[in-house]
C-alpha cells in the first residue's frame, strides 16, 4: 500500500517562506498529490494539489519531484493565520483520500 | 452558500451501543466522504457515497456503516460500539467523483465511547 511520510513538526518566522516536505515513494502512476490543512477544532481545507507538474494558486504553491516519489509544499510568506497541521494526501482518480500522512505542525513565530 | 454540516458535534456512547451521524452537504454537492481522525491512527477514510451508492471503502470492520439520501444527505452508522470507535469523524462533500476535487469538511462529530 502506498504511503506518506512528513516530518512531525516544523518552525518558521512570520513572512518567511515554508517549505513542508512530504515523501511518497510507494506512490502509483494514476495517484494524486494534495495538501489539505488543519486547524484546532475545524475539519480539514484544502490548498492545492497536483499530478506530475508544479502547480501555483493563491495560497502556496506545490514542487512535485520529477519520479513522484516526494513533493514539497510552499508557503511563500507565512504568517500567523497559516499555522496549523497540514497533511499530505494521495488520491485514486476518483478523489478518494486514501493514503494520509500524519501531518506536519507548523507553528509560525512574529 | 452553507458549508457542511454534521450533527450532533458531541457524542458519549457506552460500548456495545450503536449510533448514527448526519452529514448534510454543500447545496449541489454529489459525493460525499466519510473519515475517522484518532491521535493514534490519524486519518483514516471509511466510504464515500455518490448517487445514493457506496462507491469506496475504507479498511474499516462491517460494524461501519453508511446510506445516502436522494439529497445527498448522508449517514453513517457505528454498531456494537468498542473503546477503540472513539474519534473524531469527519464528513467531506464534493461536486463530483473526480481526482482533482477539492473536498469541503464539515467540523466533525466528536464521539467517546465509555
Amino acid at each position: 500500500d502506498a504511503k506518506t511520510t512528513q516530518p512531525n513538526s516544523m518552525e518558521s518566522n512570520e513572512e518567511e517562506p515554508v517549505h513542508l516536505p512530504c515523501n511518497h515513494s510507494t506512490i502509483s502512476g494514476t495517484d494524486y498529490i494534495h495538501w489539505y490543512r488543519q486547524l484546532p477544532s475545524q475539519g480539514p481545507e484544502y490548498v492545492i494539489h497536483g499530478l506530475t507538474s508544479n502547480v501555483n494558486n493563491r495560497m502556496a504553491s506545490l514542487a512535485i519531484a520529477e519520479d513522484r516519489k516526494s513533493s514539497t509544499l510552499i508557503l511563500h510568506r507565512a504568517t500567523l493565520r497559516d499555522a496549523a497541521v497540514y497533511y499530505c494526501i494521495l488520491t485514486n482518480n476518483a478523489g478518494n483520500m486514501l493514503t494520509f500522512g500524519g501531518g506536519t505542525r507548523l507553528m509560525v513565530k512574529p | 452558500k452553507a458549508g457542511v454540516t454534521q450533527t450532533p458535534r458531541y457524542l458519549i456512547k457506552t460500548r456495545g451501543q450503536q449510533v448514527t451521524l448526519s452529514c448534510s452537504p454543500i447545496s449541489g454537492h454529489r459525493s460525499v466522504s466519510w473519515y475517522q481522525q484518532t491521535p493514534g491512527q490519524g486519518l483514516q477514510f471509511l466510504f464515500e457515497y455518490f448517487s445514493e451508492t457506496q462507491r469506496n471503502k475504507g479498511n474499516f470492520p462491517g460494524r461501519f456503516s453508511g446510506r445516502q439520501f436522494s439529497n445527498s444527505r448522508s449517514e453513517m452508522n457505528v454498531s456494537t460500539l468498542e473503546l477503540g470507535d472513539s474519534a473524531l469523524y469527519l464528513c467531506a462533500s464534493s461536486l463530483a467523483r473526480l481526482a482533482g476535487n477539492e473536498q469541503f469538511f464539515g467540523p466533525g462529530t466528536r464521539l467517546t465511547v465509555l
